[in-house]
């Protein structure tokens, strides 16, 4: 089955300093979300891409989406405390139009 | 605009014993998906409900069943409880329309922990 594998699995950066988390498929996909989840709170969507190679921002984060629409990054400029949490991307196979499988997350610690 | 909610957002069985648990939507959603999120890991797909019916299911046994209701509300039901069933159980809603791109919304879930 699809696997979606992300790295690294966690992080501690000072505030100020770039973070970025990749995020892998073994398989193509339609789409990709990426999530955040705040300790002891639920996934709140982000951002979604769609076109192969795409570029969107929103203020310090970057994503994209890979060429071949199987990897993805996210990147954070002068992270701040309160961007700590998980951060998750989730993907739709080609082909499967309903099911999106999460990532396997990469943790933030994000300390002054 | 009531976000989703779930109910109850603790739980405590014992091994063997049956449980449910239920979703409503966000207001003008009209798609249920549920999650299984076990600690420190990205929530797992169980299946997506869709017009009352179940759309498609992820890698979990027959144990785990659901519904969804006319007014698009929800409920997971676990029978035979394994204390591996233990974890955080997401409802995510989305309106699909013509589309299945749709961002979830997730519930702050129940904490089910068996023993």
């Amino acid at each position: 089955g699809q696997q979606v594998m992300q790295i690294p699995q966690y992080q501690h950066v000072q505030e100020g300093e770039d973070f970025t988390t990749y995020c892998n498929s073994s398989t193509t996909l339609s789409n990709i979300q990426w999530y955040k989840q705040r300790p002891g709170g639920h996934p709140v969507f982000l951002i979604q891409l769609v076109k192969s190679g795409e570029v969107k921002k929103q203020k310090r984060l970057t994503f994209q989406f890979g060429e071949a629409k199987k990897n993805s990054s996210l990147h954070i400029t002068a992270t701040q405390t309160t961007d700590v949490g998980t951060y998750f991307c989730a993907g739709r196979a080609a082909g499967t139009a309903s099911k999106l499988t999460f990532g396997t997350g990469t943790r933030l610690q994000v300390t002054l | 605009d009531a976000g989703v909610t779930q109910s109850p957002t603790h739980l405590i069985k014992t091994r063997g014993q049956q449980v449910t648990l239920r979703c409503s939507p966000k207001s003008g959603h009209d798609t249920v998906s549920w999650y299984q999120q076990a600690l420190g890991q990205g929530p797992q797909f169980i299946f997506q409900y869709y017009e009352e019916e179940e759309r498609q299911r992820g890698n979990f046994p027959d144990r785990f069943s659901g519904h969804q209701f006319p007014n698009y509300s929800s409920e997971l039901n676990v029978n035979a409880l394994l204390l591996g069933d233990s974890a955080l159980y997401l409802c995510a809603s989305s309106w699909q329309g013509a589309s299945y791109n749709s961002p979830l919304h997730f519930g702050n879930g129940t904490r089910l922990t068996v023993t």
